[in-house]
């Protein structure tokens, strides 16, 4: 079956424009999360949705960074006023249901999308 | 605080020879603990989990992990390994408040040589 899916693959702005960047998870996967990778570094979280949930924003590096996910599917990861810091590569995930059974904690990641901020 | 820490940021090894790459959490209850592997240009891919059971894991590819709760640690083994297993390793562990979150370590970069 499909796995998680990333567009673009790769992105390249300039410093101050805005970016958008897309998620689909995986058909009936329930939660979904946002990591940011940096060169060198290990996964930051970023924010984690849950069905109908508010989401939990809490890894989320400024106010410039928002995401949204619609109809409890796809998912938009928008960063304003792009800074050359936020150049990372940027991953997407989802997985079943909430960490109540050991079978639906398994987070499925995507193929990631690779931001450059000239 | 919860953590994980792989204290190995690059291990390089000779095709053919045994593997065995470091994890080391902190967590309050019992874990989960995952390993992924990133290959160049992709996302991660699973390689094997623990929730609960028997402590030594198998994973795919030949990979086998062991949960030492009395050392905190989750360390991933092969036997023999391949060329193609060249890539970079991250443990990782949850969940954390109700939620799926999961903390990533940094990552060990392998090196296979011939």
């Amino acid at each position: 079956g499909a796995g998680v899916s990333q567009s673009p693959s790769n992105k390249v702005t300039e410093k101050g424009k805005d970016v958008e960047l897309r998620c689909d998870p995986i058909s009936g996967h329930t939660a979904l999360y946002w990591y940011r990778q940096s060169l060198g570094q290990g996964l930051e979280f970023l924010i984690y949705f849950q069905g109908n949930s508010a989401p939990d924003k809490s890894g989320l590096p400024s106010d410039r960074f928002s995401a949204e996910r619609t109809g409890g599917s796809v998912s938009t990861l928008t960063i304003q006023r792009t800074q050359q810091e936020d150049s990372a590569v940027y991953l997407c995930a989802s997985s079943l249901a909430t960490g109540l059974a050991g079978g639906s904690v398994t987070q499925y990641f995507g193929p990631g999308t690779r931001l450059t901020v000239l | 605080a919860q953590s994980v820490t792989q204290p190995d940021i690059h291990i390089t090894v000779s095709e053919g020879a045994s593997l065995e790459l470091r994890c080391n959490y902190s967590y309050g209850a019992t874990p989960y603990l995952f390993w992924y592997v990133q290959s160049p240009g992709q996302g991660l891919q699973l390689l094997l989990k623990y929730f609960s059971g028997d402590t030594l894991v198998q994973g795919i590819k030949g990979f086998e992990a062991e949960f030492k709760r009395s050392q905190s640690s989750f360390n991933l083994r092969k036997p023999s390994v391949h060329w193609s297993d060249a890539a970079e390793y991250f443990c990782a562990v949850g969940p954390f408040g109700g939620t799926d979150k999961l903390i990533f370590g940094t990552g060990t970069r392998l090196q296979v040589f011939p």
